[in-house]
């Protein structure tokens, strides 16, 4: 079964901080990974897309690596702001069909 | 980038109700649209896959007689959640594949979300 697993479920950091968030997932055969920002109440927005050919990918202060052999990901934020506060979501797509496999989420809140 | 609108943004009606959600590709055609539906501290989960012109396909469990689909023109996909009820109550977000494309392979990211709607039906 396709499935993508989120670390942790929530964190918070201060400002200025950085952190970084785990995604492993058992989605097989691999096609791609992205990495998406959902603020609250809105719809995702893409981060990173990375093939299986790719093990790290920067946008901005986020940058994404890839594992493919050890199917983990994981999303590392840098300087963090508040703005950063919402959901990142991982997302895997393969496994023989053409629907993704969604995560859970993290839920990074960001203080002051 | 590309830009898919979703109306209304947030609805609260009465449990029995029908409400009609509105999903559209601004900039670009889109002959498949995505449905999902997110539940508080949930991921995404895909209810149906939204064709032009033809039948929507459900995911299972999702029951095509209450979540009405139709996608009449290639910018415009409608859901209508008929019948609310409490349980209905959830986040639903639209999303639309640029240039045709689904979830590619090649890793461009052609899928373009809306900014989802809020159903809260009393």
């Amino acid at each position: 079964k396709n499935q993508v697993e989120q670390s942790p479920q929530s964190l918070i950091i201060l400002e200025g901080k950085n952190c970084t968030l785990q995604c492993n997932y058992t989605v097989s055969p691999f096609s791609n990974l992205r990495w998406y920002k959902q603020d609250t109440g809105r719809g995702p927005v893409s981060l990173t897309i990375m093939t299986f050919s790719e093990n790290t990918k920067s946008n901005g202060r986020y940058t994404a690596t890839l594992d493919a052999d050890t199917k983990q990901s994981s999303l590392h934020i840098t300087a963090s702001q508040l703005s950063d506060s919402a959901s990142y979501i991982c997302v895997v797509s393969g496994g023989g069909s053409y629907i993704p496999t969604f995560g859970r989420g993290t839920s990074l809140i960001v203080h002051p | 980038g590309a830009v898919v609108s979703q109306h209304p943004s947030r609805v609260i009606c009465k449990s029995g109700t029908s409400v009609k959600i509105e999903c559209r590709s601004l900039d670009f055609q889109a002959t498949t649209m995505f449905w999902y539906r997110q539940f508080p501290k949930q991921s995404l989960m895909l209810m149906a896959t939204s064709n032009e012109g033809s039948k929507a396909t459900y995911e299972q469990g999702v029951e095509k007689d209450k979540f009405l689909i139709n996608h009449a023109s290639l910018t415009l996909s409608t859901l209508t959640v008929t019948s609310a009820h409490p349980e209905d109550s959830s986040f639903y977000i639209c999303s639309a594949p640029k240039e045709g494309l689904m979830w590619t392979s090649d890793g461009t990211d052609t899928q373009y979300f809306g900014p989802g709607t809020r159903l809260t039906v009393l």
